[in-house]
């Protein structure tokens, strides 16, 4: 089935720009996602991107796809304190009816002032 | 925009007993998932439904249940409670033929602790 890895801890100073890594498996994962978790808090959806795409850009996120070495990463500009969260990473497949995904462990960021 | 809405958001119950969990999806969502996740954890899939039918099951203990409505809102139960059942449930919905694609989205959760 599915795996998806992630690093577990990333620490920044505010206003550095964030990478967070992920690898999954299975080459036909269709959408993969980026979801933060803050403390006690749900799941918000950061941002997604189509497997036929190499790169995503929504004002400070930016998500890079290397498909041939299932490598998804988010880079976050200009990080600030209130980025501090966990962030997940999801992989799905499309299809008809429903789209299981699966989670990466998540990594912690933190951002220092 | 209407959300996921899962209630009760806060729950304590003690060992052996049971407890419901109720999500009531997006208007017009026909999916609902249902994710387990532990002190430190990810979340991990636990079943779904699609227009009130199971349609995927992954680690959800025999001692759950749980199903759709006919007006699609779901309710996840939960028996025998044993300690380590203490986690945050998530539902999340999505409609299976829309335009976001597969793209689900998730209630704020539902905190279970199990004494």
């Amino acid at each position: 089935g599915e795996d998806v890895e992630q690093s577990l801890f990333l620490s920044v100073r505010e206003g550095d720009s964030s990478v967070i890594n992920c690898t999954y498996t299975d080459s036909s994962s269709t959408y993969l996602y980026w979801y933060k978790q803050e403390p006690g808090a749900g799941l918000q959806l950061l941002t997604y991107i189509f497997s036929n795409m190499d790169m995503k850009q929504d004002q400070r996120l930016t998500v890079l796809l290397n498909k041939k070495d299932k490598h998804l990463s988010l880079r976050i500009a200009d990080t600030q304190t209130g980025d501090s969260a966990i962030y997940f990473c999801a992989a799905s497949r499309g299809g008809s009816g429903t789209y299981k995904y699966i989670f990466g462990t998540g990594t912690r960021l933190k951002v220092l002032a | 925009a209407a959300g996921v809405i899962q209630s009760p958001r806060h729950l304590i119950k003690e060992k052996r007993e049971t407890a419901t969990l109720k999500c009531y999806p997006i208007p017009r969502h026909d999916t609902v998932y249902w994710y387990q996740q532990g002190p430190g954890q990810d979340p991990q899939f636990l079943i779904s439904f699609y227009e009130k039918m199971q349609s995927d099951k992954g680690s959800i203990p025999d001692r759950f249940s749980a199903q759709q409505f006919s007006d699609y809102h779901s309710e996840l139960n939960m028996s025998s409670l044993e300690l380590g059942d203490s986690a945050l449930y998530f539902c999340a919905s999505s409609l299976a033929e829309g335009i976001t694609g597969n793209t689900i989205y998730f209630g704020e959760g539902s905190w279970l602790t199990v004494v």
